[in-house]
């Protein structure tokens, strides 16, 4: 069955670790990819998207990801966390439909 | 700008009772618009999809059902809710770019 694969459920580090998140996906042919963000509260966000081309794309807020074809990998980056990166995180793959697709997310806790 | 208008914010149901949930957009025409359910743990699920007046396409079955009666309305309803109704439902709407803004949602509490 098609999937979106978010294998880190939830995640806690301190301020200015370094953050990879993993999203993996089973569509077959060509996918736009997508990271969301819902901060405590708030709508959900667009992070960053790939569609074609580099296949490191630089999203806002710092926040960068990679497209891996071969391993079906589009793992979300970040040098160095803050507090108000504390978030849900939501990886979502289009193939052919109307429709996005989403992991199950993952809950990031930045401690002070 | 464009903006996604969802009514109500909160409502809390008790099962059996009919459900509307009501989705508006302003500063686009004919968009492509969509219902989706967010529950703790289990991400973000699509329960419709709209490319036009009428038009509408069900992922999954259920006894909810939507309607869109005008180009930039887009409802959710029920006959009778079940207490796995209860969630957040979100309207989303799809410009040609490709990726899906979202509305602030409506939390329904079935009891």
């Amino acid at each position: 069955a098609q999937s979106v694969s978010q294998h880190n459920h939830h995640v806690i580090l301190s301020e200015a670790a370094s953050l990879e998140l993993g999203c993996n996906y089973s569509y077959g042919g060509t996918v736009n990819l997508f990271w969301y963000v819902q901060y405590p509260g708030q709508h959900l966000q667009l992070l960053l998207k790939y569609f074609s081309g580099d296949p490191l794309v630089k999203g806002i807020k710092g926040f960068e990801a990679e497209f891996i074809k071969s391993k079906f990998s589009f793992n979300l980056r970040k040098p160095s966390v803050q507090w108000s990166d504390t978030a849900e995180y939501f990886c979502a793959v289009k193939n052919s439909g109307y429709a996005l697709n989403f992991g199950k997310g993952t809950s990031l806790l930045v401690t002070p | 700008s464009q903006t996604i208008h969802q009514w109500p914010a909160t409502l809390v149901q008790p099962v059996g009772s009919p459900l509307s949930l009501e989705c508006t957009v302003e500063g686009t025409s004919n968009p492509n618009l969509y219902w989706y359910r967010q529950a703790a743990g289990r991400g973000l699920q699509l329960l419709f999809y709209s490319v036009g007046i009428g038009q509408i396409s069900s992922e999954v079955p259920q006894n909810l059902s939507a309607s869109r009666p005008q180009d930039r309305q887009f409802i959710l309803s029920s006959k009778k809710l079940l207490l796995s109704d209860s969630g957040f439902y979100l309207c989303a709407r799809r410009p040609p770019t490709g990726e899906l803004f979202f509305g602030e949602g409506s939390r329904l509490t079935v009891l």
